[in-house]
């Protein structure tokens, strides 16, 4: 079993649509939860960040950790063409990373 | 500060060569990580540094792979013996705490002919 399962999608939503990417983890040790943006050809960047329970909230995304269910989310409200990327959920340890496969992600004009 | 710089940005050599891929982190920084990415993948670990500590190797590094970071600055992978299969993103990120947080490089695309 992988340490942090994704839907690789790819997810093709119309402009202004509310997207839902969800990640599953093996492993109910891990802390830190993060979700990161990826373009094509650039390396990841953090989108959000958290090492709990609960919502965390930044502008139209919501971040959304469940350690009872080892079940992580990330929410885009209104989203746009721009989010047009690939978004990767990862779990770290305190030492090293588990990213999951990424979910693609179209936002059609 | 720019962020992490890795350099070359794209390289391509023949099958049997030797490379080398140098990543410069943020400023202060004493965390780094190398992790590869293959397309459609997410990020895979490689190694970690803490200072010029090397302190975890993935078992995806094999001989053929080696990483310094000589003053706890910046660091370098070297690849030897290239094969088609390491064909790959290699990615820099450092953090200057433990909790996460990382900054990503935007990596170096090689290609192994």
């Amino acid at each position: 079993q992988k340490e942090v399962e994704q839907d690789p999608g790819p997810l093709s939503v119309p402009e202004g649509a509310i997207v839902s990417l969800n990640c599953t983890y093996s492993n109910s040790a891990f802390q830190y939860f993060m979700w990161y943006r990826q373009y094509s050809r650039k390396g990841p960047e953090l989108l959000m960040y958290t090492y709990s329970s609960g919502n965390k909230e930044d502008g139209r995304f919501t971040a959304q950790v469940d350690k009872s269910s080892k079940y992580i989310s990330l929410f885009i409200r209104d989203s746009q063409p721009s989010d047009s990327a690939t978004y990767l959920c990862a779990i770290f340890t305190g030492n090293q990373f588990y990213f999951g496969t990424g979910t693609s992600l179209t936002v059609i004009p | 500060d720019t962020g992490v710089s890795q350099d070359p940005r794209h390289k391509i050599t023949k099958r049997g060569q030797n490379v080398t891929f140098r990543c410069d982190p943020i400023s202060e920084h004493n965390r780094l990580y190398w992790y590869r990415q293959t397309l459609g993948q997410g990020p895979e670990f490689l190694t970690y540094f803490q200072n010029e500590a090397q302190l975890e190797k993935s078992r995806l590094l094999s001989d053929r792979f080696s990483a310094e970071r000589p003053k706890g600055s910046f660091s370098t992978l070297e690849i030897q013996r290239t094969e088609q299969g390491d064909s790959a993103m290699y990615l820099c990120a450092s953090s200057a705490r433990q909790s996460g947080d990382y900054t990503f490089g935007s990596g170096t695309r090689l290609t192994v002919v």
